[in-house]
């Protein structure tokens, strides 16, 4: 149990247009999702905590109006990408949160994501 | 807010020897600490965990620590091998749920 996917795995996309990446927990229901990224040889960096019908919650330094985050529904969340940029080339992970669960956090696969 | 530091950033080791990765945390409210290991291009794996009310937890080859009062937990890996080669993240929660993670400490197992 505890199957969070994430779409596309991967995305190769042109500066200046958008990408969204879904985050689906398959098996459970998740009332809070996590979306990181992590750039090569780097740790997990926390983007922002997004919780079902409700804003999102953002980092310091992350700008909520390029990574746009949907939290539509306890099995679903989407991150989007707007006017992509070189610079935003990375690998972005979700995680999600059992509704009745502990602080453990069920890892997407993750989505490369790579603007030329 | 939470600031994790882990130590070493790299760990070469023989096959069959142990290996021991520690952080430190800053936030007293933090009470999850997992471990995760983490392949190049794939998700971290959670391979164990410790809540702030036990001192200790193993399983198989693999052990966690945790010292609330000095604010710092270790991972110990016994007899490795070339298979557990990879980057070991720790993390500290609170109940929030958000995690704060270490900056990965990269263990090469030698054969």
């Amino acid at each position: 149990g505890a199957v969070v996917s994430q779409h596309p795995s991967w995305v190769i996309c042109k500066s200046g247009t958008s990408v969204k990446i879904e985050c689906r927990s398959l098996d459970f229901q998740a009332t809070t999702m996590f979306w990181y990224r992590q750039f090569p040889k780097q740790s997990l960096m926390l983007m922002a905590t997004s919780n079902e019908g409700s804003k999102a919650t953002y980092e310091q330094g992350v700008e909520k109006d390029k990574f746009l985050i949907n939290h539509a529904s306890l099995t679903l969340s989407t991150l989007t990408v707007t006017s992509a940029h070189p610079e935003d080339s990375s690998f972005y992970i979700c995680s999600a949160r059992q509704a009745q669960g502990n602080n453990e956090q069920f890892f997407g696969p993750g989505t490369r994501l790579t603007v030329l | 807010g939470e600031n994790v530091e882990q130590h070493p950033s790299t760990l070469s080791v023989q096959e069959g020897d142990s290996a021991v990765i520690k952080c430190t945390y800053s936030d007293s409210a933090s009470n999850y600490f997992p471990w995760y290991k983490q392949e190049l291009g794939k998700r971290p794996q959670l391979i164990i965990d410790i809540r702030s009310n036990v001192g200790e937890k193993k399983d198989q080859r693999i052990a966690v620590t945790l010292n609330k009062t000095a604010k710092h937990f270790s991972l110990h890996i016994t007899e490795t091998q070339p298979e557990d080669s990879a980057v070991y993240f720790c993390a500290a929660s609170t109940n929030a749920g958000k995690s704060t993670f270490g900056d990965g400490t990269t263990l090469t197992v030698k054969p």
